[in-house]
């Protein structure tokens, strides 16, 4: 079964670092999410993606943030100067036009540690 | 705007007991609904879904009905096992925002 690919599994940086978390979204979808989920909280939305531009972006996902499809087969999300409030595990998805009917495939997330 | 919500775990329950775990929805329009399942250390996967009023979604044993006139989307399973084990998420996906809106979790502890 297709699968969302996310790198690393785990990240620690320190504050003010940049961090770029990496995804291979499935190969037929062509829309892309990323989501946040900080430890035992709520699965938060952060930003989705079509046709190579930002459709829609939450509060959260403020000047810091950044997305990219560099290459037609990664998707990136960039975190310019991370704080310790990015801690969070970050949650690349994917889904095929009809997204209301299938929903999104996940990946099995990035934890991202802030020191 | 759009939103869920999810009963308050933990829920905590015996191996072969009936689970019920209750979720309901705001939404304009008429969203379709999902239940998604994370598993201790792993990502989100999708357990079942329900695209229009009185759909029933089932896979693995869980069930979940649409109903519209009550805006309830509750996950139900005849006889839980240990495996079972994990925090269970209510979405919706609805077409005004575009994207999927989960609710905030409810965690199943199943014990011999």
């Amino acid at each position: 079964e297709p699968e969302v690919t996310q790198t690393p599994s785990h990240q620690v940086t320190q504050m003010g670092q940049e961090v770029i978390l990496r995804c291979v979204p499935i190969s037929n979808h062509l829309y892309f999410y990323w989501y946040r989920q900080i430890l035992g909280q709520k699965v938060e939305f952060l930003v989705s993606f079509y046709n190579n531009e930002i459709s829609e972006k939450s509060e959260i996902f403020d000047d810091q943030f950044s997305v990219e499809r560099p290459d037609g087969s990664n998707f990136t999300l960039k975190i310019r100067s991370t704080k310790l409030e990015d801690s969070a595990m970050y949650f690349c998805a994917s889904s095929e036009v009809g997204a209301r009917n299938y929903g999104y495939t996940f990946g099995s997330g990035t934890r991202l540690t802030v020191v | 705007g759009d939103s869920v919500t999810q009963m308050e775990g933990p829920v905590t329950l015996s191996e072969e007991a009936f689970l019920t775990i209750n979720c309901t929805y705001t939404a304009t329009g008429y969203p379709s609904l999902f239940w998604y399942v994370q598993y201790p250390g792993e990502g989100l996967q999708l357990l079942l879904k329900a695209t229009k009023a009185d759909d029933k979604g089932s896979n693995k044993g869980f069930e979940a009905t649409y109903r519209k006139e009550t805006t309830s989307f509750h996950l139900e399973k005849g006889s839980v096992q240990v495996s079972d084990s994990a925090v269970y998420f209510c979405a919706l996906f609805s077409g005004g925002y575009n994207k999927l809106i989960f609710g905030a979790g409810t965690r199943l502890a199943v014990h011999p």
